[in-house]
């Protein structure tokens, strides 16, 4: 059965912290994807890796950065959270066909 | 320029009813993907249906069905005989090649949340 995997369902962060979003693939799959959904907004696309080190900016990439060192795991960081950074993140990975996601992190900063 | 439109916030549907939810786009790709993604309330995207831009039979899934018109832009889901656990938020998503490879990178609409009353 594939799998994506996030490493928090719920986190709560001080506005100015560094965060780390953790996503975690077990279906060897050279794409990955981190969006964040907001209520009316959809799914937005803030960053996306096509192979290990290899990143490209989506349509809100501002306030984020990215980093794959292994095939399998790609990871959100926000250098100074924000209040507006405040949603839910969701990771994908894809096989060029279909994506797969994994569970979500709601992020609430204060 | 929004590329895939949901204009229904929410829709709601009788248990065991048939129902449509709309989704248009746009491109000026001439290969394209459109899927359909269900959200319960967990969280979790489930994907449900795919239709590619040069499949001439629309797709179907089971109870979900694309009604693909490609010269309308659009892709409407039909859910047929509804039940109390399609409640959901429901997405459609476009990928598109625009003459290279895409990586699967999907553009989603703003969803449609769909409640099914008993």
């Amino acid at each position: 059965d594939v799998k994506v995997t996030q490493s928090s369902r719920y986190l709560v962060k001080r506005t100015g912290e560094k965060v780390f979003l953790e996503c975690v693939q077990d279906m060897d799959h050279e794409n990955m994807f981190w969006y964040r959904q907001d209520p009316g907004l959809g799914l937005r696309l803030i960053y996306f890796s096509y192979d290990v080190k290899m990143k490209e900016k989506g349509d809100i990439p501002e306030g984020y950065s990215v980093s794959r060192e292994k095939k399998e795991r790609f990871s959100l960081i926000l250098e100074s959270a924000s209040t507006n950074q405040t949603s839910m993140y969701l990771c994908a990975s894809s096989d060029n066909y279909e994506q797969y996601f994994g569970p979500g992190t709601r992020l609430t900063v204060t | 320029a929004q590329k895939i439109t949901q204009t229904q916030p929410g829709m709601f549907v009788q248990e065991k009813e048939a129902v449509t939810l709309d989704c248009t786009y746009d491109t000026s790709d001439q290969s394209y993907g459109l899927f359909w993604y269900k959200q319960p309330s967990s969280g979790e995207m489930i994907f449900l249906i795919y239709q590619g831009s040069y499949d001439e039979q629309n797709a179907t899934e089971g109870r979900y069905s694309l009604n693909f018109q490609k010269a309308r832009k659009s892709a409407n889901l039909v859910i047929s005989a509804s039940q109390l656990g399609d409640s959901a938020m429901y997405f459609c998503a476009m990928r598109e090649w625009g003459g290279g490879t895409s990586y699967g990178k999907l553009t989603f609409g703003q969803g449609t949340i769909l409640t099914v009353h008993p």
